[in-house]
């Protein structure tokens, strides 16, 4: 149980095009999503919390109107990279966190989307 | 402020040598949560210790929570070749569901 699916896995892209990359928690209901972008051999960094129904919450130096964040249900939430450039090339992963299924703040995390802007 | 700071950055160890690595942080947590990551893939929650316990124990893996010293240790016993990935520490404040997670240790286990 807590299965978190992220779709694409992989996408390459040109310089200017716009990306989406859906995170989907495939046996519960989420009641929240994080996002967050990985450089190789760093750590995870939040660039925002979505809550379902509501505006996405961005963390400090994420532009908001470059990363879209759209949580439509309890079951899905979309990061758009819009006007991708070659420095948004990165590992971008999706966690779920649920009352339910969480003790207390345990996120169940999405296998990842790596995307590379050529 | 930078929370959930881990050392070491790397570690190498033979098969069936224990692994500790430790993790600090800055300000008041609710809990405290070590996940692990294979390279390439998501993270995969292994333990999560509250702010009000001082050890955890889940199979191979120790998890203490020193309060007073901000500070964490994530203990592998007999150590696998597959427990080779990288480990990050999340502290979990008072924003319901958010962590912040450190640098990361590398482990490397040597058959």
């Amino acid at each position: 149980g807590a299965v978190v699916s992220q779709h694409p896995s992989r996408v390459i892209c040109k310089s200017g095009t716009s990306v989406k990359i859906e995170c989907r928690s495939l046996d519960f209901q989420a009641t929240t999503m994080f996002w967050y972008r990985q450089f190789p051999k760093q750590s995870l960094m939040l660039m925002a919390t979505s809550n379902e129904g509501s505006k996405a919450t961005y963390e400090q130096g994420v532009e908001k109107d470059k990363f879209l964040i759209n949580h439509a249900s309890l079951t899905l939430s979309t990061l758009t990279v819009t006007s991708a450039h070659p420095e948004d090339s990165s590992f971008y992963i999706c966690s779920a966190h649920s009352v339910e299924r969480g003790v207390h703040n345990e996120q169940f995390f999405g296998p990842g989307t790596r995307l590379t802007v050529l | 402020s930078q929370q959930g700071e881990e050392d070491p950055q790397a570690l190498s160890i033979q098969e069936g040598e224990n692994a500790t690595m430790n993790c600090s942080y800055k300000t008041s947590i609710n809990n405290l949560q070590w996940y692990r990551q294979n390279s390439g893939r998501g993270l995969v929650h292994l333990i999560l210790i509250r702010s009000n316990e001082r050890e955890k124990h889940s199979g191979r893996l120790r998890v203490t929570l020193d309060t007073s010293k901000k500070s964490s240790s994530l203990l592998i016993t007999a150590s696998r070749a597959a427990d080779t990935a990288s480990y990050f520490c999340g502290a979990g404040g008072t924003s319901y569901g958010k962590l912040t997670f450190g640098q990361g240790t590398i482990l490397t286990v040597h058959p």
